[in-house]
Order: C-alpha cells, then structure tokens, then sequence
C-alpha cells in the first residue's frame, strides 16, 4: 500500500527555536494534511493543503504542499513548551477525501 | 459542541472473549474510520465507512468487524482478540465534502492478555 516517510523521527530542540520536519511519499497525493497529538489524546488537525506549491499559515505553523506531489513540510516557528507531542502527516490515498494514509510520526520534545 | 465519543477509554481483557468498542458522533459526518496506533507505525488504518450500511476494509482489517446501521454510530467488534491487537484504537469522522480533515475521538486503550 501507499506509505508515508518522516522525518526527523524525533527531535529535541530548546524553546523559541525553529523546527522543521517534512514528509514524502513514492506515490502522488491530492491532499496532505498535518495533525499534532498530545499525549493521551486524538490527533487533531493543524493545517490542510490541497493545492500543490500551496503555502498555508496557521500562527506559528507554516506548511508546504511539494510541487511534485510526493511531499509536505511543517515548520513551526518560536518553539513553546506546549508544542511538545508527535505531529503526523497525512495524504489522501485516493483523491476522494475520505480515505487518509498516516505517516509514523515525528515527536516533538521543547526543553525549556 | 462537536464530539466523537469513544468507550471504553480503557480495556483490560483475555484472549479469546468478545468485546465491542463503541464510537459515536454528533456532527452528522458521512465518513468514519478506525484506526490502530502502534509505537513506530503510526496510524494504521482498519476499516472505514463512507455511509450507513457502507463499509470497507483498510490495511489492516483481520480480527476486526465493523457495522455502520445508524449513521451516528460505528462500532469495532473483536470476535476473538488476541494479544496482537494490544493497542491504542481511535475513531476518526469526517463530513463527505473532500476539503476536510477527519475529526478523531479521544481513543481506546485495549490490552489483550
């Protein structure tokens, strides 16, 4: 089936840095989206982008649609402790918007 | 207020016996999916349905049933778990319109022992 590869796998980061963390894929998505979840909780989404090239700001996210429609990066700005969690990307697996595949995960850790 | 509701929360149970884990929504979505989350795999997806009487399988559907016969509820059903099926489950809706992420519940957590 189709997957989904992230990276950095984890990382660890002082708060107000930068981050970045990107996704790609072997196959053409229509649709990425990225979710962050908190421990012990659902994932809930952050940001959609459905257009390929498409640059779209959530406050201090910033999320890429790739031209090639095989990949999408996340960068978050000014880290803050409450960023920490596992954020995972997500494609449309078949352009119909019901069917999402999942990447593994890049989980988040902010030292103060 | 916009919910997905999960029950149980969490799940301690034996090999072999029955249990059905419960998902239900307010928000009149067409989709539903569950999901299966396991350390360095992610989110794996195990049968989803696209509307009432509607379902279909996902990547990873042995052991696992479904049912959609009302369109607010979409249980999972383990005939006969077993300790590979240990894990952290999520329900997930979304309305049909395809600009739309899915909306997860706050998960289950099922130990097979």
């Amino acid at each position: 089936g189709q997957q989904l590869n992230q990276s950095p796998q984890s990382m660890f980061i002082q708060e107000g840095e930068d981050v970045s963390m990107n996704c790609t894929s072997s196959s053409i998505f229509n649709t990425w989206l990225w979710y962050k979840q908190d421990p012990g909780e659902g994932p809930v989404l952050l940001i959609a982008l459905y257009k390929a090239g498409e640059l779209t700001s959530n406050g201090r996210l910033t999320a890429q649609f790739g031209i090639t429609r095989k990949d999408s990066f996340l960068n978050i700005s000014a880290s803050i402790p409450s960023d920490v969690g596992i954020y995972f990307c997500a494609g449309d697996r078949d352009n119909y918007g019901q069917n999402f595949v999942f990447g593994p995960g890049t989980r988040l850790s902010v030292l103060p | 207020e916009a919910q997905v509701t999960q029950n149980p929360r969490y799940l301690i149970t034996v090999t072999g016996k029955k249990l059905t884990v419960t998902c239900s929504q307010n928000m009149n979505h067409e989709y539903m999916s569950w999901y299966r989350q396991d350390p360095g795999l992610g989110l794996r997806q195990i049968y989803y349905s696209m509307n009432v009487e509607v379902t279909d399988k996902g990547d990873v559907p042995e052991g696992y049933k479904v049912s959609r016969k009302e369109k607010r509820n979409f249980p999972l059903i383990l005939e006969s778990p077993s300790p590979n099926q240990t894990s952290l489950y999520f329900c997930a809706t979304k309305p049909r319109t395809p600009h739309y992420g899915y909306t997860f519940g706050s998960g289950t957590r099922l130990t097979v022992v």
